[in-house]
């Protein structure tokens, strides 16, 4: 079974730093552009970052710029979303996802993992 | 920045056909894409590139895009349709975008 799973998530104090990590097993990451995607309480979802199959090119929602780096290992098949300055804002369920394709334009996600909550609170 | 709309809410009779709609600029220029999300769970691709259907995924949804919006139609719908439904699709100003979210109803 293809599958994502991510951890590192946790409470932590406004402007503190943290590491998400994702792992898959069943698959290999390497060839797929990965995205993040998070989910606030209650909320919609939100593309937070992507990354190319080579970990060359990424981009990130506006909010998240300057503060958030998603890199990935294609050695350990994994992905990783290191968050810092974090704010309440950043309060949410964060999702891994594949997208299958190697064009960004034609990216949708056929494989999201189970999700790691983020809570930011003093 | 690009923006993807979607109304809150559609409800429908069992057994009926459920349209839910996404607009965006020229969004049938583009490819959409759309998630089912049931409570406590992780989004599921139903539609993706505009119509195509994921193994797995029952013949009565089907996706359309052209002009401004995109459709996800599910015919014949049954209880456990009730759900959350995404559209998303890229754009080159913002990247990935998703929109709001519509929470269909099977009464």
């Amino acid at each position: 079974e293809m599958q994502l799973v991510e951890s590192g998530g946790g409470l932590v104090q406004p402007g503190g730093s943290l590491r998400l990590s994702c792992g898959a097993s069943g698959l290999v990451l390497s060839g797929s552009w990965m995205s993040w995607v998070r989910q606030a309480p209650g909320k919609g979802l939100e593309w937070v970052a992507n990354i190319d199959d080579d970990g060359s090119e990424k981009h990130y929602v506006d909010s998240v710029k300057g503060r958030f780096t998603v890199s990935r290992d294609n050695a350990k098949n994994s992905l990783y979303l290191q968050m810092k300055n974090l704010k309440a804002a950043d309060t949410a369920v964060y999702y891994c996802a594949r997208c299958p394709s190697n064009n960004p334009q034609a990216c949708g996600f056929d494989i999201w993992g189970q999700g790691t909550m983020v809570t930011v609170s003093s | 920045s690009y923006g993807l709309t979607q109304p809150p809410s559609v409800s429908v009779s069992q057994g009926q056909t459920a349209s839910i709609a996404c607009s965006g600029d020229k969004l049938g220029d583009k490819y959409a894409f759309w998630y089912q999300q049931k409570p406590g769970q992780s989004p599921v691709l139903v539609i993706y590139e505009d119509a195509k259907r994921p193994s797995g995924i029952p013949a009565r949804f089907y996706g359309s895009n052209s002009g401004n919006t995109a459709t996800l139609t599910i015919s014949a719908t049954q209880a456990m349709d009730e759900a959350v439904y995404y559209c998303q699709a890229w754009d080159t100003s913002t990247a990935v975008v998703f929109g709001g979210g519509t929470r269909l109803t099977v009464l």
